[in-house]
């Protein structure tokens, strides 16, 4: 079956720090992977997205790496600031259903000056 | 533009209480979803659109009736609601629910909906 695991918050950072949240994934042939983020009262946004294996998805600093070998799609920025506190969800879409996400549990994510 | 909307942004309401969620968007997106987001927890989908047919229905409770009006319009009719029901209802389209396509999601800003 379809699982994303992730790294476990809350996480808390001083502005400019390097930043790592880890993801790895259990799926039925290759899905598309993703990380999306929530600020505080509102809904998800695209941050990244990778669709196949050694794909790097950036946006705004941050970066992950679709990597098949050790089915992990870790999210990076090397130098965070404070408007990047927020909820960081990694998620797979479906390869068998109809284009479903599979979410894990959420990184709360507090940088502080 | 890649703009979801919902409204309302916030709904209060009772037990015999009926409402209704609405979700629009001008993507030409022929998927749409509806997600259910408890306090610190991720997204569960509810129901999944697809040309306007209903193709996924996550065993949720008869009190919660989707409805897919047109290819840009997707409501959630609310009826007997439960207090556990209060949640952040998300909406979100793609360009299509193909399976394997791994088509963007984009998701509105929510209905926060508490039930008294």
């Amino acid at each position: 079956g379809n699982s994303v695991t992730q790294m476990e918050g809350p996480v808390t950072l001083s502005e400019e720090a390097f930043l790592t949240i880890n993801c790895t994934y259990t799926a039925t042939g290759y899905p598309s992977l993703f990380w999306y983020v929530q600020y505080p009262g509102e809904g998800l946004q695209l941050l990244l997205k990778a669709t196949k294996a050694d794909d790097k998805g950036s946006n705004k600093g941050f970066e992950a790496t679709y990597r098949k070998e050790t089915t992990s799609f870790h999210l990076e920025k090397g130098s965070v600031q404070v408007s990047d506190s927020a909820v960081y969800f990694c998620a797979l879409s479906d390869q068998t259903g109809a284009n479903n996400l599979f979410f894990g549990t959420g990184t709360r994510l507090t940088v502080i000056p | 533009d890649t703009e979801v909307t919902q409204t309302p942004k916030h709904l209060v309401m009772g037990m015999t209480n009926k409402k209704s969620l609405k979700c629009e968007q001008h993507m030409g997106h022929r998927a749409m979803y509806w997600y259910k987001q408890k306090a610190k927890k991720p997204p569960e989908l509810m129901f999944v659109y697809s040309y306007e047919k209903l193709s996924i229905n996550e065993s949720v409770p008869s009190r919660f009736s989707p409805e897919c009006p047109n290819s840009s319009l997707l409501n959630l009719h609310l009826h007997a609601l439960q207090p556990e029901d209060s949640a952040l209802y998300l909406c979100a389209s793609s360009l299509s629910s193909r399976p394997g396509s791994g088509d963007t999601q984009y998701f509105g800003p929510g209905t926060r909906l508490t039930v008294l």
